[in-house]
């Protein structure tokens, strides 16, 4: 069964650090990798997904199939990069079911 | 267009109640999914539907049921509640296809007492 790991609950930096969220995930087939964030009184919502090889918000991911990774990373965090942020998969070929880590609270300090 | 909608937004129940929530994806979209998020357990998917059928089920009792309907909203029930199911219950609508975009609703929040 596939399986997403985030190990870190909590990252605190400060504003203009650099910061990265660790995903490894376990998955026998290939797999489809996103990111979902939550702000603040805000609802679940896609940031990136690694088919679309795009930069939102300043982050990017790469999907390291050698390692099993998909980490995110950003070179300046920002204030309002403060919020929790979800590593998910789904199967190929297998509907839209998503399986998440756990989450990363992020907190970007003044 | 409107975001997805999730009715009511809590509810309190007690032990051996059964409750039925009801999601309403964006217009267009036609896979309603189903997640239970607790602090211990985090984000667990339920199930999905696409065209009124059941595409996938995550791995939870029989007590937790869904169905759609033709105009693709949908609806969950829990029946014989237990206190272990006090938790947020989101929904989320893709267009269609696998492996899509969702968006999320803004959960309903189930207290069992």
């Amino acid at each position: 069964a596939q399986r997403v790991t985030q190990p870190e609950k909590l990252l605190s930096v400060f504003k203009g650090a650099p910061v990265e969220l660790k995903c490894n995930y376990s998955y026998s087939g290939s797999p489809e990798l996103f990111w979902y964030v939550q702000y603040s009184r805000q609802r679940l919502q896609l940031l990136l997904r690694h088919i679309s090889r795009e930069s939102i918000k300043g982050f990017t991911a790469d999907l390291n199939k050698g390692e099993t990774s998909f980490h995110l990373k950003k070179p300046f965090a920002q204030e309002e990069d403060s919020a929790m942020y979800y590593c998910a998969l789904s199967e190929r070929a297998a509907g839209n079911k998503l399986t998440f880590g756990g989450g990363t609270r992020v907190l970007v300090k003044p | 267009k409107a975001g997805v909608t999730q009715t009511p937004r809590y509810l309190i129940k007690t032990r051996g109640q059964q409750v039925t929530l009801s999601c309403s994806p964006i217009s267009g979209h036609r896979s309603v999914s189903w997640y239970q998020q607790t602090p211990g357990q985090g984000l667990q998917f339920l199930f999905e539907y696409f065209s009124e059928t059941q595409r996938n089920k995550g791995n939870f009792p029989g007590r937790f049921s869904g169905r759609q309907f033709s105009n693709s909203r949908s609806e969950m029930n829990v029946s014989t509640l237990e206190l272990g199911d006090s938790a947020l219950y989101l929904c989320a609508s893709s267009p269609s296809g696998t492996s899509d975009t969702q968006y999320f609703g803004p959960g309903t929040r189930l207290t069992v007492l």
